[in-house]
Protein backbone atom coordinates (compact mmCIF):
# COMPACT_ATOMS: atom_id res chain seq x y z
CA UNK A 1 0.00 0.00 0.00
CA UNK A 2 0.77 3.77 -0.01
CA UNK A 3 3.77 4.66 2.49
CA UNK A 4 3.63 8.47 4.51
CA UNK A 5 6.68 8.50 6.49
CA UNK A 6 7.22 11.60 9.01
CA UNK A 7 10.64 12.37 10.43
CA UNK A 8 11.26 12.81 13.35
CA UNK A 9 10.00 10.30 15.01
CA UNK A 10 10.74 11.51 18.66
CA UNK A 11 12.11 15.55 19.21
CA UNK A 12 12.61 16.98 22.82
CA UNK A 13 12.87 21.01 22.46
CA UNK A 14 13.15 23.73 25.11
CA UNK A 15 10.14 26.06 24.97
CA UNK A 16 9.92 29.22 23.61
CA UNK A 17 12.03 27.45 20.12
CA UNK A 18 10.38 26.36 17.36
CA UNK A 19 10.05 22.65 16.03
CA UNK A 20 9.59 21.25 12.44
CA UNK A 21 7.98 17.86 11.83
CA UNK A 22 8.15 16.48 7.81
CA UNK A 23 5.58 14.46 6.48
CA UNK A 24 6.29 12.96 3.27
CA UNK A 25 4.14 10.61 0.90
CA UNK A 26 6.98 7.95 -0.60
CA UNK A 27 4.87 6.33 -3.50
CA UNK A 28 2.13 8.51 -4.15
CA UNK A 29 1.13 12.66 -4.75
CA UNK A 30 -0.26 13.92 -2.25
CA UNK A 31 -2.59 16.30 -3.56
CA UNK A 32 -4.13 16.83 0.08
CA UNK A 33 -2.45 16.38 3.89
CA UNK A 34 -3.95 15.99 7.34
CA UNK A 35 -2.28 17.20 10.23
CA UNK A 36 -3.77 15.90 13.99
CA UNK A 37 -2.81 15.92 17.15
CA UNK A 38 -3.35 13.06 19.97
CA UNK A 39 -3.28 13.11 23.66
CA UNK A 40 -2.62 10.08 25.83
CA UNK A 41 -5.92 7.98 25.38
CA UNK A 42 -7.94 10.83 23.49
CA UNK A 43 -8.80 10.30 20.27
CA UNK A 44 -7.12 11.95 17.06
CA UNK A 45 -7.92 15.56 16.70
CA UNK A 46 -7.88 17.01 13.43
CA UNK A 47 -5.67 20.27 13.36
CA UNK A 48 -5.74 21.19 9.74
CA UNK A 49 -6.21 20.31 6.23
CA UNK A 50 -3.65 21.35 3.75
CA UNK A 51 -3.87 20.98 0.06
CA UNK A 52 -0.81 21.47 -2.10
CA UNK A 53 0.15 24.89 -3.39
CA UNK A 54 -2.08 26.59 -1.06
CA UNK A 55 -2.67 27.91 2.42
CA UNK A 56 -3.82 24.94 5.08
CA UNK A 57 -7.21 25.05 6.32
CA UNK A 58 -7.31 25.00 10.20
CA UNK A 59 -9.73 23.12 12.64
CA UNK A 60 -11.63 25.51 15.00
CA UNK A 61 -9.77 26.76 18.06
CA UNK A 62 -6.22 25.91 16.41
CA UNK A 63 -3.87 28.58 16.13
CA UNK A 64 -2.33 29.09 12.46
CA UNK A 65 0.10 31.25 13.60
CA UNK A 66 1.48 28.63 15.84
CA UNK A 67 1.15 25.63 14.11
CA UNK A 68 3.11 26.60 10.53
CA UNK A 69 1.81 24.72 7.71
CA UNK A 70 3.59 24.30 4.39
CA UNK A 71 2.67 21.74 1.58
CA UNK A 72 4.93 22.80 -1.01
CA UNK A 73 5.15 19.66 -3.06
CA UNK A 74 3.36 17.15 -3.58
CA UNK A 75 5.26 14.68 -1.57
CA UNK A 76 5.92 16.36 1.34
CA UNK A 77 3.90 18.83 4.47
CA UNK A 78 5.51 20.57 7.07
CA UNK A 79 4.14 21.33 10.77
CA UNK A 80 6.16 23.71 12.47
CA UNK A 81 5.62 24.38 16.19
CA UNK A 82 6.48 27.76 17.15
CA UNK A 83 7.14 29.33 20.12
CA UNK A 84 6.39 25.88 21.86
CA UNK A 85 5.55 25.54 25.32
CA UNK A 86 5.47 22.11 27.49
CA UNK A 87 1.26 22.16 26.48
CA UNK A 88 2.04 21.42 23.31
CA UNK A 89 3.85 18.56 23.80
CA UNK A 90 1.98 15.62 22.28
CA UNK A 91 1.90 12.72 19.49
CA UNK A 92 1.64 14.50 16.35
CA UNK A 93 0.73 12.63 13.31
CA UNK A 94 0.12 13.23 9.27
CA UNK A 95 -1.69 11.59 7.10
CA UNK A 96 -2.22 11.78 3.33
CA UNK A 97 -4.30 11.01 0.12
CA UNK A 98 -4.03 11.43 -3.34
CA UNK A 99 -3.32 10.16 -6.93
CA UNK A 100 -2.34 6.94 -6.90
CA UNK A 101 -4.27 5.59 -3.92
CA UNK A 102 -6.87 3.73 -3.40
CA UNK A 103 -10.38 5.75 -3.49
CA UNK A 104 -10.98 7.75 -0.10
CA UNK A 105 -8.17 5.97 1.14
CA UNK A 106 -5.91 7.98 3.43
CA UNK A 107 -2.74 6.37 4.91
CA UNK A 108 -0.96 7.84 7.89
CA UNK A 109 3.00 8.80 8.76
CA UNK A 110 4.20 6.75 11.76
CA UNK A 111 3.39 9.80 13.80
CA UNK A 112 5.90 12.15 15.85
CA UNK A 113 6.25 12.60 19.71
CA UNK A 114 6.88 16.27 20.19
CA UNK A 115 8.42 16.92 23.87
CA UNK A 116 8.68 20.74 25.14
CA UNK A 117 10.95 20.91 28.07
CA UNK B 1 -20.59 16.54 20.45
CA UNK B 2 -18.43 14.04 19.65
CA UNK B 3 -20.24 12.96 16.47
CA UNK B 4 -18.48 9.65 16.25
CA UNK B 5 -18.53 7.39 19.17
CA UNK B 6 -17.04 4.13 20.32
CA UNK B 7 -18.92 3.76 23.72
CA UNK B 8 -16.61 0.28 24.65
CA UNK B 9 -12.88 1.45 25.68
CA UNK B 10 -12.23 -1.82 25.99
CA UNK B 11 -12.36 -5.15 25.03
CA UNK B 12 -10.56 -8.64 26.04
CA UNK B 13 -10.98 -12.06 23.70
CA UNK B 14 -9.90 -15.56 23.56
CA UNK B 15 -7.48 -16.30 20.33
CA UNK B 16 -9.15 -18.11 17.82
CA UNK B 17 -12.62 -16.40 19.27
CA UNK B 18 -14.65 -13.44 17.14
CA UNK B 19 -13.83 -9.74 18.42
CA UNK B 20 -16.84 -7.36 17.60
CA UNK B 21 -16.15 -3.53 17.66
CA UNK B 22 -19.03 -1.36 17.47
CA UNK B 23 -19.00 2.51 16.65
CA UNK B 24 -21.99 5.07 16.24
CA UNK B 25 -22.07 7.98 14.54
CA UNK B 26 -24.90 10.63 14.71
CA UNK B 27 -23.80 13.16 11.33
CA UNK B 28 -26.43 11.94 8.88
CA UNK B 29 -24.38 13.40 5.80
CA UNK B 30 -21.16 10.42 7.02
CA UNK B 31 -20.96 8.38 3.63
CA UNK B 32 -17.58 6.52 4.13
CA UNK B 33 -16.34 5.07 7.14
CA UNK B 34 -13.07 3.11 7.91
CA UNK B 35 -11.35 1.42 10.55
CA UNK B 36 -7.76 2.37 11.68
CA UNK B 37 -5.74 -0.10 13.60
CA UNK B 38 -3.29 1.93 16.19
CA UNK B 39 -0.26 0.48 18.02
CA UNK B 40 1.17 3.02 21.05
CA UNK B 41 3.77 5.64 19.23
CA UNK B 42 2.61 4.49 15.94
CA UNK B 43 0.48 5.72 13.22
CA UNK B 44 -2.94 4.06 12.68
CA UNK B 45 -2.87 1.47 9.86
CA UNK B 46 -5.63 1.65 7.54
CA UNK B 47 -7.34 -1.75 7.93
CA UNK B 48 -11.11 -1.54 5.82
CA UNK B 49 -13.70 1.04 5.01
CA UNK B 50 -17.17 0.66 3.86
CA UNK B 51 -19.12 3.16 1.56
CA UNK B 52 -22.97 3.77 2.25
CA UNK B 53 -24.25 2.20 -0.63
CA UNK B 54 -22.89 -1.26 0.99
CA UNK B 55 -24.08 -3.06 4.01
CA UNK B 56 -20.81 -5.14 4.25
CA UNK B 57 -17.54 -5.23 3.39
CA UNK B 58 -15.08 -8.44 3.58
CA UNK B 59 -11.21 -8.65 3.40
CA UNK B 60 -9.90 -12.03 4.96
CA UNK B 61 -10.62 -11.95 8.94
CA UNK B 62 -11.95 -8.92 8.80
CA UNK B 63 -15.58 -7.70 7.86
CA UNK B 64 -17.47 -4.65 8.48
CA UNK B 65 -21.25 -3.78 8.92
CA UNK B 66 -23.36 -1.06 8.14
CA UNK B 67 -26.46 -0.57 9.49
CA UNK B 68 -27.33 2.78 8.21
CA UNK B 69 -30.71 3.07 9.18
CA UNK B 70 -29.19 2.64 13.07
CA UNK B 71 -26.12 4.66 12.21
CA UNK B 72 -23.68 2.25 13.67
CA UNK B 73 -21.47 -0.02 12.23
CA UNK B 74 -18.68 -2.33 13.47
CA UNK B 75 -15.78 -4.31 12.48
CA UNK B 76 -15.79 -8.14 13.57
CA UNK B 77 -12.32 -10.08 13.36
CA UNK B 78 -12.26 -13.64 13.29
CA UNK B 79 -10.65 -15.48 14.16
CA UNK B 80 -8.94 -13.11 16.77
CA UNK B 81 -5.02 -13.27 16.97
CA UNK B 82 -2.82 -12.40 19.71
CA UNK B 83 -1.49 -9.78 17.08
CA UNK B 84 -4.53 -7.93 16.76
CA UNK B 85 -4.23 -6.74 20.19
CA UNK B 86 -4.59 -3.14 19.21
CA UNK B 87 -6.50 -0.05 19.42
CA UNK B 88 -9.17 0.15 16.86
CA UNK B 89 -10.48 3.99 15.83
CA UNK B 90 -13.69 4.07 13.46
CA UNK B 91 -13.47 7.05 11.41
CA UNK B 92 -16.01 8.89 8.97
CA UNK B 93 -16.09 10.85 6.76
CA UNK B 94 -18.50 13.07 4.84
CA UNK B 95 -17.94 13.20 0.48
CA UNK B 96 -20.38 16.47 0.29
CA UNK B 97 -19.08 20.01 0.44
CA UNK B 98 -15.76 19.14 -1.28
CA UNK B 99 -14.08 17.78 2.17
CA UNK B 100 -14.47 14.14 1.30
CA UNK B 101 -11.36 12.99 2.52
CA UNK B 102 -11.57 14.80 6.30
CA UNK B 103 -12.22 12.12 8.86
CA UNK B 104 -13.80 12.38 11.64
CA UNK B 105 -12.26 9.60 14.21
CA UNK B 106 -13.95 8.18 17.13
CA UNK B 107 -11.81 7.32 20.83
CA UNK B 108 -11.24 3.94 20.30
CA UNK B 109 -11.23 1.17 21.48
CA UNK B 110 -8.64 -1.09 23.16
CA UNK B 111 -8.74 -4.94 21.58
CA UNK B 112 -6.50 -7.47 23.79
CA UNK B 113 -6.51 -10.66 22.80
CA UNK B 114 -5.24 -13.24 25.05
CA UNK B 115 -4.09 -16.45 23.94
Amino acid sequence: GAVVSQHPSRVICKSGTSVKIECRSLDFQATTMFWYRQFPKQSLMLMATSNEGSKATYEQGVEKDKFLINHASLTLSTLTVTSAHPEDSSFYICSATGQGTAGNTIYFGEGSWLTVV
Amino acid sequence: DQQVKQNSPSLSVQEGRISILNCDYTNSMFDYFLWYKKYPAEGPTFLISISSIKDKNEDGRFTVFLNKSAKHLSLHIVPSQPGDSAVYFCAASASSGGSNYKLTFGKGTLLTVNP
